[in-house]
This record gives C-alpha cells, structure tokens and sequence, in this order.
C-alpha cells in the first residue's frame, strides 16, 4: 500500500536550533508539497516542487525555512533557527500530475509535530 | 486566494444531514474536498471542475455552482465515522505554471455523536 513517509514523526527542539523535516513522496509521484498546519492558520502551503524543481515558496519565511528536493526520493524542510511560532504540524503530500493537468489528488504524510520550546 | 468554508463547525448526531459551504468573490478553476480525522493526515475526497458538477460517493456528494464561485459538500444520513475537519482547496487555472498548487480553506470541524 503506496504512501508518503515522513520522519520524525514528533520533534521538540529549543529555540535557536536546526530542525530538519524529511518526506518520502510516494513513487512515481512527480509534484511534492509540504504545508503547515495550526489552529490560527489552517493548511498553509509554504512550497511545492514538480520534477524536483520548486515551483513556489512564496509560502515559506525566506529567512529561516528552506526546502529541496536532493532526489526524488526525498524531500526535506529545514528551519534553521527554529522558532516557538514555527511549532506546527508539518505535512508533506505529494500526488502525479501528468503533462499539462493541475488539479489532481494528494496523498498527504502522516505529519511532523514539531514543538520549538 | 484562500476560500472560506462555513459554518466552522457542526454538532450532529447519527442519522443526521450536513451541509458544508466552500466560497470565494473569485471565480475558481476547481474545488477539491479533504477530510481530516483527529490526529491523522487529510485525506482527498474529490475535485470538481465543471459549474454545475455534481458527484458523490456513498452518502457524500459534492456540488460546484454555476458561476464556479461556491461548491457545497452534502453529507447525508451521517455517521460516527465522518466526524472530522473537512477542508475545501482550490485549485490553480488549466494552463498555469502553478501546477498542483492548492489553498485550503481554514476547514469545517465535523462532529457526529450517537
């Protein structure tokens, strides 16, 4: 049964430090996504890559979040330094769009809590 | 530009029928439903993409108006298994360079009670 993988599942850090998020999109998968979920802001869509080259991450605070794609295997989020605001649950999805089609189905990870204390 | 979905939340108990409302002062290209069990990942429910589409699977179906500005999600004769958040997205024009990019509306918070 095909799914996206995410790891760690829950993360608690201090402020100031590295938080690194990794997705395992499902194969064949060619569009990965990761949004951040929290009560105030819902699903917020901080950046999507399609064929691992990112397609929008004007969602994303530049400063201190980053994200790639080193394979199309893996995704990572980064935040670096972490912050208490950034304490969310972080989830990647990631779904097949062929040629040319922009609306298709995700398949979303089980998420990443991350507490920044 | 992120849809807004009312009521934000709902009280049913078994049996009972829903209606969830997904909007935007914009015309959308497509509206596509998720639910969302506690503690677990969203889960896709459909896409709709024509005005005046219908669809639906077991007792959920969903609607897109005719001028594509608000899609309704139906849940009829409900059970303890809808309980949820239910999420609306919309979806990007066919032709864009935003291929896949999808904004959630702030979701519906479903409660069935026996």
């Amino acid at each position: 049964d095909a799914r996206v993988t995410q790891t760690p599942r829950h993360k608690v850090t201090e402020m100031g430090q590295e938080v690194t998020m990794r997705c395992q999109p499902i194969l064949g998968h060619n569009t990965v996504f990761w949004y951040r979920q929290t009560m105030m802001q819902g699903l917020e869509l901080l950046a999507y890559f399609r064929n691992r080259a990112p397609l929008d991450d004007s969602g994303m605070p530049k400063d201190r979040f980053s994200a790639e794609m080193p394979d199309a295997t893996l995704a990572t989020l980064k935040i670096q330094p972490s912050e208490p605001r950034d304490s969310a649950v972080y989830f990647c999805a990631s779904g097949f769009f062929p040629e040319g089609e922009t609306n298709e189905k995700l398949f979303f990870g089980s998420g990443t809590q991350l507490s920044v204390l | 530009q992120q849809p807004v979905q009312s009521p934000q939340a709902v009280i049913l108990r078994e049996g009972e029928d829903a209606v969830i409302n997904c909007s935007s002062s914009k015309a959308l290209y497509s509206v596509h439903w998720y639910r969302q069990k506690h503690g677990e990942a969203p889960v896709f429910l459909m896409i709709l993409l024509k005005g005046g589409e219908q669809k639906g699977h077991d007792k959920i179906s969903a609607s897109f108006n005719e001028k594509k500005q608000q899609s309704s999600l139906y849940l009829t004769a409900s059970q303890l298994s809808y309980s949820g958040t239910y999420f609306c997205g919309t979806g990007p024009n066919a032709g864009s360079s935003n291929t896949g990019k999808l904004i959630f509306g702030q979701g519906t918070t479903l409660q069935v009670k026996p």
